[in-house]
């Protein structure tokens, strides 16, 4: 049973223009949640996170919208830039500091110039 | 920012070898790591929970015996895949998060990963 899921395996995306990475949950005893970037053979890197209690945060050209009642989650990145291009996981966890993160399948974001 | 140590990046033995992997946080104390596996092209699966001075918590389907844990100290954690074979050939993953600090203001952080194959 997949807890948070990415439908969208990839994305391709004009460089200026706005990368949509989406994401769904089904646990709703989620109550934080996080966007993470990857590139090959690297740990994930953390971009930016929200918590239940938001429905938005932007950090820079980072922006997460929280949509508790659909369970979806969505990052945005405006203006998209060449170094954007990598794979994003989207993951939620709970509240304790010992909560597991349960990560979704990632979207490969490739920017074209 | 707070940064985790792997150690080593990318490792080649033979099978039925022991491999050991180390995690570290450099600049904080984590009483919880996290250790997960990646295979190409998919998520990162949790494999464990590592808690300082006690058990691991294991994921379902991973073997307690051949993924042995040890997290003797509040900045490392050890993953050591014993009788390692072909298909446990993958990238390892470790993740610690400040104990510290908020929970709200410190998300988990990773190290750069473990690229383990076996011949």
């Amino acid at each position: 049973d997949q807890q948070v899921k990415q439908n969208s395996p990839s994305l391709s995306v004009q460089e200026g223009r706005i990368s949509i990475l989406n994401c769904d949950y089904t646990n709703s005893m989620f109550d934080y949640f996080l966007w993470y970037k990857k590139y090959p053979a690297e740990g994930p890197t953390f971009l930016i996170s929200i918590s239940s209690i938001k429905d938005k945060n932007e950090d820079g050209r980072f922006t997460v919208f929280l949509n508790k009642s659909a369970k979806h989650l969505s990052l945005h990145i405006v203006p998209s830039q060449p170094g954007d291009s990598a794979v994003y996981f989207c993951a939620a966890s709970g509240y304790s500091s010992a909560s597991k993160i349960i990560f979704g399948s990632g979207t490969r974001l490739s920017i074209r110039p | 920012g707070a940064v985790v140590s792997q150690h080593p990046s990318w490792v080649i033995c033979k099978s039925g070898t022991s491999v050991k992997i180390e995690c570290r946080s450099l600049d904080f104390q984590a009483t919880t790591m996290f250790w997960y596996r990646q295979f190409p092209k998919q998520s990162l699966m949790l494999m464990a929970t590592s808690n300082e001075g006690s058990k691991a918590t294991y994921e379902q389907g991973v073997e307690k015996d051949k993924f042995l844990i040890n997290h003797a100290s509040l900045t490392l954690s050890t993953l050591t895949v014993t009788s390692a074979h072909p298909e446990d050939s993958s990238f390892y993953i470790c993740s610690a998060r400040d104990q510290a600090l908020s929970f709200l203001n410190q998300p988990q952080h990773f190290g750069d990963g473990t690229r383990l194959s076996i011949l």
